[in-house]
């Protein structure tokens, strides 16, 4: 059964350094997401992208944030410059095109801002 | 805007007890709702959806019936087993250009044998 993946499964990094998670989608997907889940907290939406382009973020995605699909397969985000705050777990998900489509997620990036 | 309300747990139950979690929701038009799980130390699973009001989403013994009278999508489950012990999400999704997942807040289950 297809399955989307995310690498690394956890990064380390010290505040101010710059991060990149890689998410490789269902392959016949069209839309990519991130979201984020803060250790104990509620799962967020940071970001949307479609046809190569985004095509919603939320409020925390700011500049620090941006995504990329680089070939045909992967699906980065980046962040520029980490923050404490950034700490959290990063979920990339993909899905297809119809009307409550399901969005498929993967395994989960933990990142820790030193 | 846009929201979802979902009960508060820790919820702890024996096994072969029934479970519902509560979930309501406040959104423009028609939403499609959804149920995620997410077992200890794994990732988001999508547990069942309704795309339409009145339709019931159904998995792994789960049920939840899209209310719009109510704007509520109640999971309940017959008879729960010890491995149903995880966090359970209600989401919705407006869909068209606006496709992202609004979360509840998590409801945790522990269930005792």
């Amino acid at each position: 059964e297809p399955e989307v993946t995310q690498t690394p499964s956890h990064q380390v990094t010290q505040m101010g350094q710059e991060v990149i998670l890689r998410c490789v989608p269902i392959s016949n997907h069209l839309y990519f997401y991130w979201y984020r889940q803060i250790l104990g907290q509620k799962v967020e939406f940071l970001v949307s992208f479609y046809n190569n382009e985004i095509s919603e973020k939320s409020e925390i995605f700011d500049d620090q944030f941006s995504v990329e699909r680089p070939d045909g397969s992967n699906f980065t985000l980046k962040i520029r410059s980490t923050k404490l705050e950034d700490s959290a777990m990063y979920f990339c998900a993909s899905s297809g095109g119809s009307r409550g489509e399901t969005q498929y997620f993967g395994p989960g990036t933990r990142l820790l801002v030193l | 805007g846009n929201s979802v309300t979902q009960m508060e747990g820790p919820v702890t139950l024996s096994e072969e007890a029934f479970l519902t979690i509560n979930c309501t929701y406040t959104a423009t038009g028609y939403p499609s709702l959804f149920w995620y799980v997410q077992y200890p130390g794994e990732g988001l699973q999508l547990l069942l959806k309704a795309t339409k009001a009145d339709d019931k989403g159904s998995n792994k013994g789960f049920e939840a019936t899209y209310r719009k009278e109510t704007t509520s999508f109640h999971l309940e489950k017959g008879s729960v087993q010890v491995s149903d012990s995880a966090v359970y999400f209600c989401a919705l999704s407006r869909g068209g250009n606006n496709r992202k997942l609004i979360w509840g807040l998590g409801t945790s289950l522990a269930v005792n044998p």
